[in-house]
């Protein structure tokens, strides 16, 4: 089974506090992606990789970084958290020729107080 | 740019009855296209994709979704909705590079 790995499930961070979202997938993937998802919205892609240290701009890049030091980890960093960041955040993983199936994590639910 | 749009936010359906969900997409080429699953606190779970061939495909859960180029369209269906099909389902077209552009989504209820 392929398994997608976000290690904080729940977060609670004060406005200004430097975050870090955490993924790991173990399916040896190329491709890996962070998304937000709020309600009416569907999900919003923030960044994705393609390769270790290789990173893309999604749709929504502003207030969020990412770092890739190693192919199965891909890391999600707001930089000064605020409360329109709060959301639930979605890491995702595939192999990556177009059109395969990718597989998501649980969620990290990140509340900015 | 692609665009996903899933006209209903809320449907809800009888446990027994039939379902469809509905899902139009805005793309230049031919689309891969998506539903996923997602139960509440859950990640999301892929039901079926479309890649090409056959426009019914069958997915898990005794989901289907039918490809109709003509109307841009890419409907799921179930002929009878359990209880536990309750969730939120998000239609999905594939772009280059194994991206995927979401619908906003539409949550089923269903009523026993």
């Amino acid at each position: 089974d392929v398994k997608v790995t976000q290690s904080s499930r729940y977060l609670v961070k004060r406005t200004g506090e430097k975050v870090f979202l955490e993924c790991v997938q173990d399916m040896d993937h190329e491709n890996m992606f962070w998304y937000r998802q709020d309600p009416g919205l569907g999900l919003r892609l923030i960044y994705f990789s393609y390769d270790v240290k290789m990173k893309e701009k999604g749709d929504i890049p502003e207030g969020y970084s990412v770092s890739r030091e190693k192919k199965e980890r891909f890391s999600l960093i707001l930089e000064s958290a605020s409360t329109n960041q709060t959301s639930m955040y979605l890491c995702a993983s595939g192999f990556s020729s177009s059109g395969n199936t990718i597989y998501f994590g649980e969620g990290s639910w990140l509340t900015v107080v | 740019a692609q665009s996903v749009t899933q006209p209903d936010i809320h449907i809800t359906v009888s446990e027994g009855a039939s379902l469809e969900l509905r899902c139009n997409y805005s793309y230049g080429a031919t689309p891969y296209l998506f539903w996923y699953v997602q139960s509440p606190g859950q990640g999301l779970q892929l039901l079926l994709k479309y890649f090409s061939g056959d426009t019914l495909v069958q997915g898990i859960k005794g989901f289907e979704a039918e490809f109709k180029r003509s109307q841009s369209s890419f409907n799921l269906r179930k002929p009878s909705v359990h209880w536990s099909d309750a969730a939120e389902y998000f239609c999905a077209v594939g772009e280059k590079g194994n991206k995927l552009v979401f619908g906003a989504g539409t949550i089923l209820r269903v009523k026993s």
